[in-house]
């Protein structure tokens, strides 16, 4: 069945690009989506179809695939965009939904 | 504004059985797939069932396959999980996450979850 690779902590200044990252194999013919879970809450959307944000998600978010290797960024990162986030891609081999281990970004 | 409200969790044996409700509110309930979606303590995210909105298409992940019984009731806005045969490993908070309309893929909107808890 299909896996999905995520790295388990992410760190990173305030103001500065967190980069985090989610390799499967091939993923780039498929449509990658990412969530945010912050402390104590549940997942919210904040990319999905590689790229794209839904209403009310910034502009500092940004998504994108390439080969075997899906990637969230986060610009000018703000002490408020800690948490987990986790990569889901849609896939016919097992259980269909399926998601990365989650990255925990923490904001130095 | 889209709402899921996930209710029925609590303390249960292993072996014994809980019944989840998920309801919805500000949109048309009947047009969207509802999934149940499950997250041990301190682990990730894991999905666990799906149903179309018209109730006539049902997939189950492995780990629940025979135990477990996805439902809804278009009248009631409200969809179901019936879970039989409960083990230590069901322990998880429980969310219910809508599909985009036309789409099966993701998750748009999530619930506040509700807590299942298997222990002896």
């Amino acid at each position: 069945s299909y896996v999905l690779t995520q790295p388990p902590s992410v760190s990173v200044a305030p103001g500065q690009t967190a980069t985090i990252t989610c390799e499967g194999n091939n993923i780039g013919s498929k449509g990658v989506h990412w969530y945010q879970q912050k402390p104590g809450q549940s997942p919210a959307l904040v990319v999905y179809d590689g790229g794209d944000r839904p209403s009310g998600i910034p502009e500092r978010f940004s998504g994108s695939t390439s080969g075997n290797t899906a990637t969230l960024t986060i610009s000018r990162v703000e002490a408020g965009d800690e948490a987990d986030f986790y990569c889901q891609v849609w896939d016919n081999s097992g259980d269909p939904w399926l998601f990365g281990g989650g990255s925990k970004l923490t904001v130095l | 504004e889209v709402q899921l409200v996930e209710s029925g969790g609590g303390l249960v044996q292993p072996g014994g059985s809980l019944r989840l409700s998920c309801t919805a509110s500000g949109f048309t309930f009947s047009s969207f797939g509802i999934n149940w979606v499950r997250q041990a303590p301190g682990k990730g995210l894991e999905w666990v069932s799906y149903i179309t909105g018209s109730g006539s298409t049902i997939f189950y992940a492995d780990s629940v396959k025979g135990r477990f019984t996805i439902s809804r009731d278009n009248d009631k806005n409200s969809m179901y999980l019936q879970m039989n045969s409960l083990r230590d490993e069901d322990t998880a908070v429980y969310y219910c996450a809508r599909v985009p309309l036309g789409r099966l893929d993701y998750f748009d909107h999530w619930g506040q979850g509700t807590l299942v808890t298997v222990s002896s």
